[in-house]
């Protein structure tokens, strides 16, 4: 699977959006994007995956770039219980292989 | 429904020992992931076991075991414990498409 690259942490605010970057310029056509989150004394959680157009689930919005070498993780409101780790992960179903996790962003929330 | 279940939540072992952790997944799910995480080298792979099979192998000594039952719980085992594999391991249950892992809490091992 191809690697992705996060920024090592971010800053936000509560109640403003927060757009968590993710570059994946070796994608294959065949890779899903995957984004998954580790709150403080807990294993990482599912928070969405997207293809090729932009996807919208209850959690957060995924934005993939049109050449799909970049996508952005996009919370409409944070909350302090958004401080988390977010972890992008490139994933071709077909390879039945684990999830590669890199080091992922360290968000945290100021209230 | 249920989620992923980890037993038990804290270990304390001691060097050279032996130690089972166990995974219960969710209802339906026939994969079941371990991995460990610890500080310096984040969260690795383990093994994935797909209706009693290992599927996927990481690259961990073969101090590190595991094994599926019929009824999808796993379990692993980490013989000769080492001070360095102190660490959280996790437990991740799939229905097996490769997508919507579901992990668990974890368990803490400290080895002294």
């Amino acid at each position: 699977d191809a690697k992705t690259t996060q920024p090592n942490s971010m800053e936000s605010n509560e109640e403003e959006p927060v757009h968590l970057p993710c570059n994946h310029s070796t994608i294959s056509g065949t890779d899903y994007i995957h984004w998954y989150r580790q709150l403080p004394s807990q294993g990482p959680e599912y928070v969405i995956h997207g293809l090729t157009s932009n996807v919208n689930n209850r959690m957060a919005s995924l934005a993939i770039a049109e050449d799909r070498k970049s996508s952005t993780l996009i919370l409409h409101r944070a909350t302090l219980r958004d401080a988390a780790v977010y972890y992008c992960i490139l994933r071709d179903p077909r390879s039945q292989g684990n999830l590669i996790f890199g080091k992922g962003t360290k968000l945290s929330v100021k209230p | 429904k249920a989620g992923v279940t980890q037993t038990p939540r804290y270990l304390i072992k001691t060097r050279g020992q032996q130690v089972t952790l166990s995974c219960s997944p969710i209802s339906g799910h026939r994969s079941v992931s371990w991995y460990q995480q610890t500080p310096g080298q984040g969260l690795q792979f383990l093994f994935e076991y797909f209706s009693e099979t290992q599927r996927n192998k990481g690259n961990f000594p073969g101090r590190f075991s595991g094994r599926q039952f019929s009824n999808s719980r796993s379990e692993m085992n980490v013989s000769t414990l080492e001070l360095g594999d102190s660490a959280l391991y996790l437990c991740a249950s799939s229905p097996g498409g490769g997508y919507g892992y579901t992990f668990g809490s974890g368990t803490r091992l400290t080895v002294v």
